[in-house]
């Protein structure tokens, strides 16, 4: 059973550009979340999307967004990069609400 | 407000002994679950245990056991005779009754050989 792809594994962009990064879940799961990970800030939470939903948003401003598609794929998206959007992007997903979430490698991102 | 911490930022140990790595939570709901991850050098969150609230009895998985403890809030999480392997950062989260995991800062456990 394959699990959960993100797609860039790297990536490195440059100030006031935009960014999107895709993950795919585990087949048969329809919950997606995403986290944000950084040196200062630790692990936090993005979103979460389940069915085509966003069910919850965490403390990020609106430059951060996300959507799910009917296949449960998810993309976010950031605009306007700043320097400190340089982070581990990583994609959670579940088969069903507090199930085991199980992640993808992730995507790294530098702002330069 | 709901919140998870792992004091221990770092911890050295020698091939073989055993390593406790502590977790402490708050929150005042009743319906809550815990979760411990190993993050390797490679990025990705591996998935050790899910515990819910009302699942008090600890558990054993080879040389991995955890000890949830209600009455001190702690999930705390202990390897037996550790190997380089185990070498990694983990991390113990909590969920309320919805899939935003809210994570610790972490323990970066380095097992000398």
């Amino acid at each position: 059973k394959a699990g959960v792809t993100q797609t860039p594994r790297y990536l490195i962009k440059t100030r006031g550009q935009q960014v999107t990064l895709s993950c795919s879940p585990i087949s048969g799961h329809r919950s997606v979340s995403w986290y944000q990970q950084t040196p200062g800030q630790g692990l936090q939470f993005l979103f979460e999307y389940f069915s085509e939903t966003q069910r919850n948003k965490g403390n990020f401003p609106g430059r951060f967004s996300g959507r799910q598609f009917s296949n449960s794929r998810s993309e976010m998206n950031v605009s306007t990069l700043e320097l400190g959007d340089s982070a581990l992007y990583l994609c959670a997903s579940r088969r069903d609400t507090n199930t085991e979430a199980f992640f993808g490698q992730g995507t790294r991102l530098t702002v330069v | 407000a709901q919140k998870v911490t792992q004091a221990q930022t770092e911890i050295s140990v020698v091939e073989k002994e055993d390593v406790t790595l502590d977790c402490v939570y708050e929150t005042r709901d009743t319906t809550y679950y815990l979760f411990w991850y190993k993050q390797p050098p490679s990025g990705e969150l591996v998935f050790l245990i899910r515990r819910n609230s009302f699942d008090e009895q600890n558990e054993i998985s080879g040389r991995y056991s955890w000890n949830f403890q209600k009455s001190t809030s702690s999930f705390n999480f202990t390897i037996t005779a550790s190997q380089v392997v185990d070498s990694a950062v983990y991390f113990c989260a909590l969920s309320l009754n919805t899939d935003k995991l809210i994570f610790g800062t972490g323990t970066r456990l380095q097992v000398f050989p």
